[in-house]
């Protein structure tokens, strides 16, 4: 089994500001992909960005970056210039590499990020 | 090109009554997988339905059960309510042929249970 840790539960910056949202994990699957969703107020979860542990360059999504660091089994968020709209609910998700299997996510119990104007 | 939708949005219920929620996943899509978000907390999964058919379940008691249908949309069932199901219940869908891990979110379905 596998555990998500986001240790941060609320996190509060001024518009345009940089902001890290951290995560860790723990598990014994050596494949895996590593996820950041964003839940508004509407409550929609969307996928922000996604990345593949067997891959050492770390994704970016525009704005959206991450840094992942396999061995400290560490999965950080980073928001630059961020905007109103990006006050929402942030989970980090792990799903384990089954080859094309069955593949549950396993969240963290979130960030609570308010971008302050 | 239609996203993950779910109905209905809200609904309410009593305790011992039984409740189906439905999902129709992202156009190509295959899989559906059923989440449930308590208040204040991650989604946990309950379980995940690939060619009509059960694959993998999280830790969720039979009272939950699900079906998938031939054009792929989904319901999940739950029988004998408590009131600890109250919660906002997730589905999300993906593809085998993309990436069966990357799963896009309906908009819920939020379940009080009086």
């Amino acid at each position: 089994a596998q555990t998500v840790t986001q240790s941060q539960p609320e996190m509060s910056v001024q518009e345009a500001e940089t902001v890290t949202l951290s995560c860790t994990y723990d598990t014994s699957e050596s494949n895996y992909y590593l996820f950041w969703y964003k839940q508004p107020p509407s409550r929609q979860m969307i996928l922000v960005i996604r990345q593949e542990a067997y891959k050492q360059q770390n994704a970016t999504e525009n704005r959206f970056s991450v840094n992942f660091q396999k061995a400290a089994k560490s999965f950080s968020l980073k928001i630059s210039d961020s905007q109103l709209g990006d006050t929402a609910m942030y989970f980090c998700a792990f799903c384990p590499d089954s080859g094309g299997g069955a593949d549950g996510l396993t969240f963290g119990k979130g960030t609570h990020l308010i971008i302050q104007p | 090109d239609a996203g993950v939708t779910q109905s209905p949005t809200h609904l309410i219920k009593t305790r011992g009554q039984q409740v189906t929620l439905r999902c129709s996943p992202k156009s190509g899509h295959d899989t559906v997988s059923w989440y449930q978000q308590a208040l204040g907390q991650g989604p946990q999964f309950i379980f995940q339905y690939y060619e009509e058919e059960e694959r993998q379940r999280g830790n969720f008691p039979d009272r939950f059960s699900g079906h998938q249908f031939p054009n792929y949309s989904s319901e999940l069932n739950v029988n004998a309510l408590l009131l600890g199901d109250s919660a906002l219940y997730l589905c999300a869908s993906s593809s085998r042929d993309q990436g069966v891990e990357t799963q896009y979110f309906g908009p819920g379905t939020r379940l009080l249970v009086l």
